[in-house]
């Protein structure tokens, strides 16, 4: 049971490039969510998906994409990346939005030189 | 946007020790959450807490939702080794849509 799926696990870009983090959840969740975490500053929010089709922006979205591909994928498109995006990034999923229940993927370390 | 502080930031306790730490927001939150994050890992939920005064307990940790809807407690009684990790409070409002999470709470456990 493999839960969410994150990838890749670790990512060093240089400044400008762009890239795509993958996510991927085998527990037919309706939301999914994108969240970075810096030291001091706990989780915040980039982007979310109520469900399958619909995205919408969190706390801290400005330099990401997102796309909903279908219910089990949810990814995030840096598209000029900068040294301010060095962050450890994580993907989460629940049964409905809201759900107290959010279970998270194991993290990619990005770093933007 | 919302913010949740959680304090102390650090804590480096003995093995055996009770530990208390806890989350202070300025907007009402109608549902708190506890989740614990292991080195390397993503945060795994601990308690889930859905009424004002409600004290819940999983094991050896027991949690609070403060009467002001505004904060939260959360306890570790006789700590231990494995304990070791970043505790995150986390509040969902009204509109129940998205979590926001606390700064976390770094845990080092001495033997």
């Amino acid at each position: 049971n493999a839960g969410v799926t994150q990838t890749p696990k670790f990512q060093v870009l240089k400044t400008g490039q762009s890239m795509t983090l993958q996510c991927a959840q085998d527990m037919n969740h309706n939301s999914m969510y994108w969240y970075r975490q810096d030291p001091g500053m706990g989780l915040r929010l980039i982007y979310y998906s109520a469900s399958e089709g619909t995205t919408d922006k969190g706390e801290v979205p400005n330099g990401y994409n997102v796309s909903r591909l279908n219910k089990r994928e949810f990814s995030l498109r840096l598209e000029s990346a900068a040294p301010s995006q060095t962050s450890v990034y994580f993907c989460a999923s629940s049964e409905v939005q809201g759900s107290t229940e959010a279970f998270f993927g194991q993290g990619t370390r990005l770093t933007v030189v | 946007g919302q913010q949740l502080n959680q304090s102390p930031q650090s804590m480096f306790i003995q093995e055996g020790e009770d530990v208390s730490m806890n989350c202070t927001s300025s907007s009402i939150f109608n549902t708190w959450l506890w989740y614990k994050q292991d080195p390397g890992e993503g945060p795994v939920l601990l308690i889930a807490l859905y009424k004002a005064g409600e004290l819940t307990s999983n094991g050896r940790l027991t949690a609070q939702f403060g009467i002001t809807r505004k904060d939260s407690f959360l306890n570790i009684s006789a700590s231990i080794p494995s304990d070791v990790g970043i505790y995150f409070c986390a509040g969902i409002t009204g509109g129940g849509n998205k979590l926001t999470f606390g700064t976390g709470t770094q845990l080092k456990v001495e033997l």
